[in-house]
């Protein structure tokens, strides 16, 4: 049974591009969870979502960033414009029910150049 | 302030050592509280998951929670180099969804 997959593993991006991160949650889990991990600090919660609705995105910078969790495929953390602050590791969690506990994918470390 | 404090670490241990690992809060709002174990440049994984006070037990691993003293635990007995990691504590409320606080992790390291 997969666990949460993310793609790609590894993003280089130039200033001012786009980025897209994937994420498809275990089987079974329709909640999906987006956290960020600066160097030298812990996760940091972005956005919480289920199948075509955004729950929770407090956490999210307020320009550029985006995030979708379509009826069909995976969800979608998008970043546009990026900047050489962006770059950190980015993760998913997906869970069961939302008080339940979230299980991590192996992240996308973005390297904006 | 932090909502939550870890020491950084590293913290460096001999083979077979019982180890502690804490952390302190500051909203006593939290109700479920989490350790995560993390491998360099891989995803956290979660190694315990308790609700409010108390100890709970999963093999080598021992999860205490004293939210009198806004302080969580986990101990990790005859340590082993595998054990070699980050290890996380996140918590959150007790009001349905709320988003996981991270601790900014200890970095653990075990030797032969």
């Amino acid at each position: 049974n997969a666990g949460v997959m993310q793609n790609p593993r590894h993003l280089v991006r130039r200033r001012g591009q786009e980025a897209r991160l994937r994420c498809s949650p275990m089987k079974g889990h329709s909640h999906v969870y987006w956290y960020r991990q600066l160097p030298e600090e812990g996760l940091k919660f972005m956005v919480y979502l289920q199948k075509e609705n955004i729950i929770d995105e407090s956490g999210m910078p307020k320009e550029r960033f985006s995030a979708e969790f379509p009826k069909e495929g995976p969800s979608i953390l998008r970043i546009q414009q990026v900047v050489r602050g962006d770059s950190a590791a980015y993760f998913c969690a997906s869970s069961g029910d939302p008080g339940y506990e979230q299980y991590f994918g192996p992240g996308t470390r973005l390297t904006v150049t | 302030q932090k909502e939550v404090e870890q020491d950084p670490g590293p913290l460096s241990v001999p083979e077979g050592a019982i180890v502690s690992l804490n952390c302190t809060y500051s909203n006593s709002a939290f109700q479920y509280f989490m350790w995560y174990r993390q491998y360099s440049r891989k995803g956290p994984e979660l190694l315990m998951y308790t609700y409010s006070s108390g100890n709970k037990e999963d093999g080598r691993f021992t999860a205490q929670v004293d939210k009198s003293s806004k302080y969580i635990s986990l101990f990790i007995r005859d340590s082993q180099p595998s054990d070699s990691a980050t290890y996380l504590c996140a918590m959150r409320k007790d009001e349905g969804f709320q988003k996981l606080v991270f601790g900014t992790g200890t970095r653990l390291l075990v030797s032969p």
